[in-house]
């Protein structure tokens, strides 16, 4: 496996469902990020984690929650979504150094009905 | 606040040139990400620009003028499959990993 990958490509929960979405980077990069991306809308960063340690939380409700147990591993873990949570989840990796370009997953798309 | 502008869509032809504009309005500046997405898939970096000037990558460059808040993205010899979404991103900090504020994207279809 090379780059970023995310599982699964696509979930469809219901609003009282727990799910995980789950991230790994093969980069050996040192920082992680979750993104929401919905229709018509910016790319919305959710949380950042730069050495496993969270460094960034846009206000996001708490019925998303990351986990980051090491550098190559991510999860946003899911519990009573609602309907306007339905969008792609992105995840990227970049170095903490440089042009902090980033690398992105394919994307998780999630429906919740 | 927090703002970058780009147009939401534009329509060009196949061998032409085309001109992706972008300007922002951010708390603090660590250069300027130009992204490629098509429909469906992962964004995908094509350049960065932290100083002033032209950046030249094969079929496309990108431009930056910090003092304006602006950059552009030009797409050369185009082909059917630059058909996609561009997204202008500035990343805010120098450190605690690179935070990206994305704009909406350009929808960009290029025709026979």
């Amino acid at each position: 496996e090379t780059g970023v990958t995310q599982t699964p490509r696509h979930l469809v929960m219901g609003m009282t469902n727990k799910k995980s979405l789950k991230c790994e980077q093969h980069l050996g990069h040192n920082a992680m990020y979750w993104y929401k991306q919905s229709a018509k809308k910016p790319l919305e960063l959710m949380f950042v984690y730069s050495l496993e340690e969270r460094v960034e939380n846009n206000s996001v409700p708490s019925r998303f929650s990351p986990e980051c147990p090491n550098s190559s591993h991510l999860f946003l873990h899911l519990h009573t979504l609602q309907p306007e949570d339905s969008a792609l989840y992105l995840c990227a990796s970049s170095h903490l150094t440089g042009g902090n370009e980033q690398y992105f997953g394919p994307g998780t798309r999630l429906t919740v009905t | 606040g927090q703002n970058i502008d780009q147009p939401t869509e534009m329509t060009a032809t196949e061998g032409a040139i085309v001109q992706i504009n972008c300007t922002y309005q951010t708390s603090g500046f660590n250069g300027l990400f130009w992204y490629q997405q098509h429909a469906g898939e992962a964004p995908t970096f094509l350049s960065y620009n932290v100083l002033d000037g032209l950046e030249e990558k094969g079929r496309f460059s990108s431009f930056l003028s910090r003092s304006k808040g602006y950059s552009y993205l030009l797409l050369k010899e185009l082909q059917m499959k630059d058909s996609a979404s561009y997204l202008c991103a500035v990343s805010d900090s120098w450190n605690q990993g690179g935070k990206l504020i994305f704009g909406q994207g350009t929808e960009l279809s290029v025709k026979p």
